[in-house]
């Protein structure tokens, strides 16, 4: 049974650049959520995608937005890159009625 | 609000001996307590979940946490330590807004 799974693993951007994000969720799960996890500090939320809608969102700019498919599977957009956004972007996934959340291995963004 | 600390940032342990990482939390309404753990460059892993019942939860690698809420804490704890035990532990607290707030994370590092 396949985790969670997130492409690529590592990334390297310039600033003003955009950049997009996969995650694919665990099997049986239809929920997507997105994390910013900056050097040395725990994660952060950014949102939550459900029935291919956002239905929550953490203290983030419109610079980044998202996108959840009909298979489930989800992208994170970052637009206009800054330096302060390079950091490990954690996906997980949960299914509806679930508060567990199981995290991918993440990808590693850093902007130059 | 919902938040979480974490009062150590590095704690360092002997191999066998015990282990004890704090944390408390701060959370309006009946909590959902997570332990996950990080080794270098990867992902989160989930070690033991607490949402009601039993106040002593066990979790897998022979870890176990205690939900006192008359202290709002939910300190993770493992009675003796092996040299693979050496990685990021994040506590983390959830409800019914989808998302998961995580403390700043301890690091365990064990010697020999």
């Amino acid at each position: 049974d396949a985790g969670v799974t997130q492409s690529p693993t590592h990334l390297i951007k310039t600033r003003g650049q955009q950049v997009t994000l996969r995650c694919s969720p665990k099997s049986g799960h239809d929920t997507v959520s997105w994390y910013q996890q900056a050097l040395g500090q725990g994660p952060q939320f950014i949102f939550q995608y459900y029935e291919e809608e956002e239905r929550q969102r953490g203290n983030f700019p419109d610079r980044f937005s998202g996108h959840q498919f009909p298979n489930y599977s989800s992208e994170l957009n970052v637009n206009a890159l800054l330096l302060g956004d390079s950091a490990l972007y954690l996906c997980a996934s949960s299914y509806q009625g679930s508060e567990t959340q199981y995290f991918g291995p993440g990808t590693r963004l850093l902007v130059l | 609000a919902q938040s979480v600390t974490q009062p150590d940032i590095h704690i360092t342990v002997s191999e066998g001996a015990s282990l004890e990482l704090r944390c408390n939390y701060s959370y309006g309404a009946t909590p959902y307590l997570f332990w996950y753990v990080q080794s270098p460059g990867q992902g989160l892993q989930l070690l033991l979940k607490y949402f009601s019942g039993d106040t002593l939860v066990q979790g897998i690698k022979g870890f176990e946490a205690e939900f006192k809420r008359s202290q709002s804490s939910f300190n993770l704890r493992k009675p003796s330590v092996h040299w693979s035990d050496a990685a990021e532990y994040f506590c983390a607290v959830g409800g019914n807004d989808y998302k998961l707030s995580f403390g700043a994370g301890t690091t365990v590092t064990v010697r020999a």
